[in-house]
């Protein structure tokens, strides 16, 4: 079955940016998605399709997938970023989601 | 906009059923194009699906929850379940429903319901 590897952790000061990245084999050939999670509450929608942004998503988020690696990319970082943050593709072989190991944000 | 809301019993005892109803508001569920999603999270760790279900009754389940699970919709109350057999420890975890989206090759899942614990303990 697919695999997806995220680092465990990522951290991050203030007003710095934020690469999250996604691993997986020919990922590039899929749309990646991207959803932030805080502590105590469900995921949310960050980035879809690679690198698009649902309305209300700052433009500070943004995406790119190449090759074997996708990245979440987050600039000018604020406490509020601090999160989990997955990534999801579909596998078409097996019909059905893949979720990413998912990455700690840590502002410090 | 649309939004679920997840609800049933937070304690199950082992072997029992869990059973959950995720009710959607601001849209229709039977409006088409979407498919309707139960995922899990066990405490401290990542996200599993579930499965999903179409509004005509069609489902897709996880193949390796397959023989526990159940997803059922009631398009009159704007409603759909999960029932999940021969609960264990294991099974504890957040439940999430979600909109499934679909676009060409992809799908995503947005929204998602606030979660509710279940706890599987006697």
């Amino acid at each position: 079955s697919y695999v997806l590897t995220q680092p465990p952790s990522v951290s991050v000061a203030p007003g710095k940016t934020a690469r999250i990245t996604c691993g997986g084999n020919n990922i590039g050939s899929k749309s990646v998605h991207w959803y932030q999670q805080k502590p105590g509450q469900a995921p949310v929608l960050v980035i879809y399709y690679d690198s698009d942004r649902p309305s209300g998503i700052p433009e500070r988020f943004s995406g790119s997938n190449s090759g074997n690696t996708a990245t979440l990319t987050i600039s000018r970082v604020e406490a509020g970023d601090e999160a989990d943050y997955y990534c999801q593709v579909w596998d078409s072989s097996s019909d059905h989601p893949v979720f990413g190991t998912g990455t700690k944000v840590t502002v410090l | 906009q649309v939004q679920l809301q997840e609800s049933g019993p937070g304690l199950v005892k082992p072997s029992q059923t869990l059973s959950l109803t995720c009710t959607v508001s601001g849209g229709s569920i039977s409006s088409g194009g979407y498919y309707w999603s139960w995922i899990r999270q066990h405490p401290g760790k990542g996200l599993e699906w579930i499965g999903y279900i179409y509004y005509s009754g069609s489902t897709y389940y996880n193949p390796s929850l397959k023989s526990r699970v159940t997803i059922s919709v009631d398009t009159s109350k704007n409603q759909f379940s999960l029932k999940l057999s021969s609960v264990t420890a294991a099974d504890t975890a957040v439940y999430y429903c979600a909109r499934r989206v679909v676009v060409a090759a992809t799908r995503w899942f947005d929204p998602w319901g606030q979660g509710t614990l279940v706890t599987v303990s006697s």
